[in-house]
């Protein structure tokens, strides 16, 4: 069964906190994604990363920074924390080139900053 | 731009009651169209697509026909269950290249027993 696992499901942290979410995907695909998902505005692409060391900003990466070191694992990172990113955060992954492929994504992370 | 427009919720339906939730696209090229869901707690899965026009995707009793003269891809269901309740997610993937999924917005389904 593929899986996408995400490493925390519930995060608290204080304003001015540098946070890590970890990704880690079994599918061995190219493809992992960042997003944020939040009421009424669906899913935003914070980051996504093409390939290992590879990144590309996406909608909204202001605040953030992405890590992609091995094929398997996207880290996103947000360096000092701020309220505004209390936010529901989902990763993905596909594989590259075909438009009709689908993402597979995590069971999401929701991040709460004091 | 390219962008996806979905109804808004919550749609509230009794068990065995049919379903519509509307979704129109905006595309420069030639899209693939997806429905996604997220039930609660979870992350998002594929539900059914579609990767050109006139196609019909299916799934789990949903469907969405691919109507490229009215950039649409509505999704729908016969008999609804409580099992349905969730968030269904309209998007589309340009075949022009690139990586990019464009999510609608989202729509709550309640259905209640």
């Amino acid at each position: 069964d593929v899986k996408v696992t995400q490493s925390s499901r519930y995060l608290v942290k204080r304003t001015g906190e540098k946070v890590f979410l970890e990704c880690v995907q079994d599918m061995d695909h190219e493809n992992m994604f960042w997003y944020r998902q939040d009421p009424g505005l669906g899913l935003r692409l914070i980051y996504f990363s093409y390939d290992v060391k590879m990144k590309e900003k996406g909608d909204i990466p202001e605040g953030y920074s992405v890590s992609r070191e091995k094929k398997e694992r996207f880290s996103l990172i947000l360096e000092s924390a701020s309220t505004n990113q209390t936010s529901m955060y989902l990763c993905a992954s596909s594989f590259p080139e075909r438009s009709y492929n689908e993402q597979f994504f995590g069971p999401g992370t929701r991040l709460t900053v004091l | 731009g390219n962008s996806v427009t979905q109804m808004e919720g919550p749609v509230t339906l009794s068990e065995e009651a049919f379903l519509t939730i509307n979704c129109t696209y905006t595309a420069t090229g030639y899209p693939s169209l997806f429905w996604y869901v997220q039930y609660p707690g979870e992350g998002l899965q594929l539900l059914l697509k579609a990767t050109k026009a006139d196609d019909k995707g299916s799934n789990k009793g949903f469907e969405a026909t691919y109507r490229k003269e009215t950039t649409s891809f509505h999704l729908e269901k016969g008999s609804v269950q409580v099992s349905d309740s969730a968030v269904y997610f309209c998007a589309l993937i340009l075949n022009t290249g690139g990586f990019k999924t464009i999510f609608g917005a989202g729509t709550r389904l309640f259905v209640k027993a």
